[in-house]
Parts: C-alpha cells; sequence; structure tokens
C-alpha cells in the first residue's frame, strides 16, 4: 500500500502572508488534488493535476497557486492568507490521468490558522 | 456552477436501525458516484461506489441505488452499529472531476 504525507499537520501564519502546504505520494498515481474543507462541510477543489507539470483550476482557485514539480508531490500556496479562510486543506491523490472514476486516496489533512 | 445535493445535513437513527442518505445531481453526462466515510479527526475514505451501467450494488451493510432518470443516487446502512456514526458525503463525476454532497452526520444513538 501506498501514503500520503501532507506537511505541515498546522500551519498558523498571519493575515496576508504567503502559506505554501506540501503533499507527497508514493502510490505512483497520475492524478492528484488539493480540496478545502470548513468545518463540517463538504470538500471544494483548488486546483488538481493530471500529470507532472500540469494544472488545472477547480471551481475555488482564487486566492491559491499550485505546482506539480514532480509526479509524487503538489503543493499548494496560499497567496495572501485571510482569517476566513482557516480550514482544513485535504490532498488526494488517484490513478488514473484525468479519470474521475477512480478512488481517490485522502492524506491526513493541514489545519491553516491565520492570526 | 454544477450542484450534488445531499440530504439530509444530520441523521439521527437508532442502533440497529437503517440509515439513507440522498444526493440530486445536474450533470446526465456523470457516471460515476462514489460515497465517502469520514471519521472525526481523520481523512475521507471511500466505502463504496456505483457506475452508471448498474442500478444498485451491495457490500457488507452498504446498499447504492442509482435512478439515471431522477438524477437521484442513495446510499443505505442496513443495522447501523455505533462505528458507522460519522460524516458522509457523495460525489458525482464531471469531466476529470468529482462535485462533492455537502455532507452528512450520521449519529447513531445506543
Amino acid at each position: 500500500g501506498g501514503i500520503i504525507t501532507q506537511t505541515p499537520k498546522f500551519l498558523i501564519g498571519q493575515e496576508g502572508q504567503k502559506l505554501t502546504l506540501k503533499c507527497q505520494q508514493n502510490f505512483n498515481h497520475d492524478t492528484m488534488y488539493w480540496y478545502r474543507q470548513d468545518s463540517g462541510k463538504g470538500l471544494r477543489l483548488i486546483y488538481y493535476s493530471i500529470t507532472e507539470n500540469d494544472l488545472q483550476k477547480g471551481d475555488l482557485s482564487e486566492g491559491y497557486d499550485a505546482s506539480r514539480e514532480k509526479k509524487s508531490s503538489f503543493s499548494l500556496t496560499v497567496t495572501s492568507a485571510q482569517k476566513n479562510e482557516m480550514a482544513v486543506f485535504l490532498c488526494a491523490s488517484s490513478i488514473d490521468r484525468g479519470n474521475s472514476g477512480n478512488t481517490l486516496y485522502f492524506g491526513e489533512g493541514s489545519r491553516l490558522i491565520v492570526v | 456552477g454544477e450542484q450534488v445535493e445531499q440530504l439530509p445535513s444530520i441523521l439521527r437513527v437508532q442502533e440497529g436501525s437503517s440509515a439513507s442518505i440522498n444526493c440530486t445531481y445536474e450533470n446526465s453526462a456523470s457516471n460515476y458516484f462514489p460515497w465517502y466515510k469520514q471519521e472525526p479527526g481523520e481523512n475521507p475514505k471511500l466505502i463504496i461506489d456505483i457506475r452508471s451501467n448498474m442500478e444498485r450494488k451491495q457490500t457488507q451493510g452498504l446498499i447504492v441505488l442509482l435512478d439515471k432518470k431522477a438524477k437521484r443516487f442513495s446510499l443505505h446502512i442496513t443495522d447501523t452499529q455505533p462505528g458507522d456514526s460519522a460524516m458522509y458525503f457523495c460525489a458525482a463525476s464531471r469531466n476529470y472531476q468529482l462535485i462533492w454532497g455537502s455532507g452528512t452526520k450520521l449519529i447513531i444513538k445506543p
């Protein structure tokens, strides 16, 4: 089996600060995702990537940048942290390139705290 | 934008009884419908899924039904146990993405 590792588990930053979350997977999956989950709510897609160096915007991409430098890693940057975006950010991966019919495997999540 | 509506948002059922969660979707081209369970403090995990070439699927106390005409799919948990208490999310495929429901908090009463 494989694993998805998100770092850091907690990210504390100041309002207006640029903050980066990292995600690594060793499944050798093609597609990786970044979701935002607000407390007690569903998942909203920020960015996804179907292969190395590919980047696709989700419904919530404004205010975020992402980077897929290697097949195994996908990072997400909050360009200017705001207090209303304190949430859990979930990274996920799936096996096939751009095929939404495959299982998503999620990381443990990174909680963003803006002070 | 396109949505998946999931109801109810909170569901309380007696231990041993069954629980049902319903989702509706908008895109008739959606062909994959997974259900994920998220326990407190944990990440979501796939519990069952159904593709558009099926109307019913069952595994280990879980049943999913798909009505393509009505664009509706549902999860039924039979003989609920305390370990079934969690958030449940439905999703429907859209191109290369999944559109997620807003979640149902299932509470099993002893």
